[in-house]
């Protein structure tokens, strides 16, 4: 089962950010948190991890709480083409391990 | 340059016939995985593979067998194909030491 839990649906306004939250209450020490995306028929993509700094890349930041048992993950600018299904995944960062998706949340930007 | 690639990107197929799934990646990559999506969208995982050998063989029918003949390549064999193996089967590819995965377009198959 995921060890994560996410709104089920949210929409957004295009040109407005995009704040996808995530609970991770069991997380452990050395497991980081993932976001992937699903585009309508398409292979999830990765768009950013952490451990628990805040990280940020060209696609969206990460902000993790002190306590790291949540997160959010934001879109500054969201676009038509963010409309996908958002995952947040709890993992250790090493290969080999199976990433465990949950229904993930359904993000809606419309114009 | 497609990174991760399947062949064929959709196979329909009818019960009780083998049929195989090839993936490739050009990322230099060490780790392949195959993940089936069923038609209530859920991801799972079936297999991987690092390095050639076989690390996760989660509960799936021994009807399905992973072939690596080498670390850029993880097929998938399925034999005596059956109504609940339709589903999208994404492969996925990632380097030893992270765990960001990169995954091919799918490949829906359709068992008639």
């Amino acid at each position: 089962d995921a060890k994560t839990t996410q709104p089920t649906s949210m929409d957004c306004a295009e040109g407005r950010a995009a704040n996808l939250p995530c609970n991770h209450s069991t997380i452990s020490g050395n497991e980081y948190v993932y976001w992937y995306r699903q585009i309508h028929s398409q292979g999830p993509q990765y768009i950013i991890h952490g451990l628990k700094n805040n990280e940020t890349n060209e696609m969206a930041s990460l902000i993790i709480t002190e306590d790291r048992k949540s997160s959010t993950l934001i879109l500054p600018h969201a676009t038509l083409r963010d409309t996908a299904v958002y995952y947040c995944i709890v993992t250790f960062n090493q290969a080999g391990t199976a990433l465990i998706f949950g229904k993930g949340t359904t993000l809606s930007v419309s114009s | 340059d497609t990174a991760v690639s399947q062949t064929p990107k959709y196979l329909v197929t009818q019960m009780g016939n083998d049929k195989s799934i090839k993936c490739e990646q050009n990322l230099g990559h060490d780790t392949m995985y195959w993940y089936k999506q069923d038609s209530k969208k859920f991801l799972k995982i079936m297999f991987s593979y690092n390095n050639k050998e076989l690390i996760i063989n989660e509960t799936v029918p021994n009807r399905f067998s992973p072939k690596s003949p080498d670390k850029a390549h993880l097929n998938l064999h399925i034999n005596s194909l059956e109504l609940g193996d339709s589903a999208v089967y994404f492969c996925a590819s990632s380097h030893t030491n992270r765990d960001e995965q990169y995954f091919g377009p799918g490949t829906r198959l359709t068992v008639t």
